[in-house]
């Protein structure tokens, strides 16, 4: 079985200032990672992935991602936040034991960047 | 990426009532989609995978006969509540996968509130 947490249900960073919304998951083989970003009362938008190679992927609006096999962990960060950041951001993972429909999201992590 | 989207926006329907929810990919053929459901402050919970041509794929727990899916063309799925009751009452979210691979990324469509009364 597969699984993902993010520990934070909320994360408040201020304007211009890093951030960091931390993922830690679980599963049997080896994973593919992804990081989604929800905006109110839409559907989500793929930010970035890891599927092997450089542990460091880069993505969309200047996000970034760590992928840390011993910690089994895929933080999301920025340099520099902006308020239009402000969002539900969701970590997932499948791994290649489970069935292809298989993605198992996080519970979410509400960002807010304050101006 | 694909573009995807989702009619109605937002539903508000009786009790007893039964809501039909239409996914489209607008410009990618989509042998498969799948069916989301959020509800409030959660994550997305996996209902089922539409399959082209074929039955659906129901996650265990979720009744095929009351959330009734019809994948009738490669660019269309549609999720029908049937006899909806309050509980049924939730944000549905349609997708579709970038490829084959286990690796492809979905594309999301822009959700559905369905909000029974």
């Amino acid at each position: 079985a597969q699984s993902v947490a993010q520990p934070e249900d909320q994360v408040n960073v201020a304007e211009g200032n890093p951030l960091t919304v931390k993922c830690t998951y679980s599963v049997s083989g080896n994973p593919y990672l992804f990081w989604y970003v929800q905006y109110p009362n839409r559907g989500l938008q793929f930010l970035l992935k890891y599927i092997t190679g450089d542990n460091l992927v880069k993505g969309s609006y200047g996000f970034e991602a760590e992928f840390n096999k011993s910690q089994t962990s895929f933080h999301l960060k920025k340099p520099s936040a902006l308020v239009s950041d402000s969002a539900l951001y969701f970590c997932a993972v499948r791994d290649m034991n489970s069935g292809y429909s298989t993605l198992t999201f996080g519970k979410g992590t509400m960002l807010l960047v304050s101006p | 990426g694909a573009v995807v989207s989702q009619h109605p926006s937002r539903v508000i329907c009786k009790s007893g009532t039964s809501v039909k929810i239409e996914c489209r990919s607008l410009d990618f053929q989509a042998t498969t989609m799948f069916w989301y459901r959020q509800f409030p402050k959660k994550s997305l919970m996996l209902m089922a995978t539409s399959n082209e041509g074929s039955k659906a794929t129901y996650e265990q727990g979720v009744e095929k006969d009351k959330f009734l899916i019809n994948h009738a063309s490669l660019t269309l799925s549609t999720l029908t509540v049937t006899s909806a009751h309050p509980e049924d009452s939730s944000f549905y979210i349609c997708s579709i996968p970038s490829g084959t691979r286990y690796h492809n990324e979905q594309f999301f469509g822009p959700g559905t509130r369905l909000t029974v009364l």
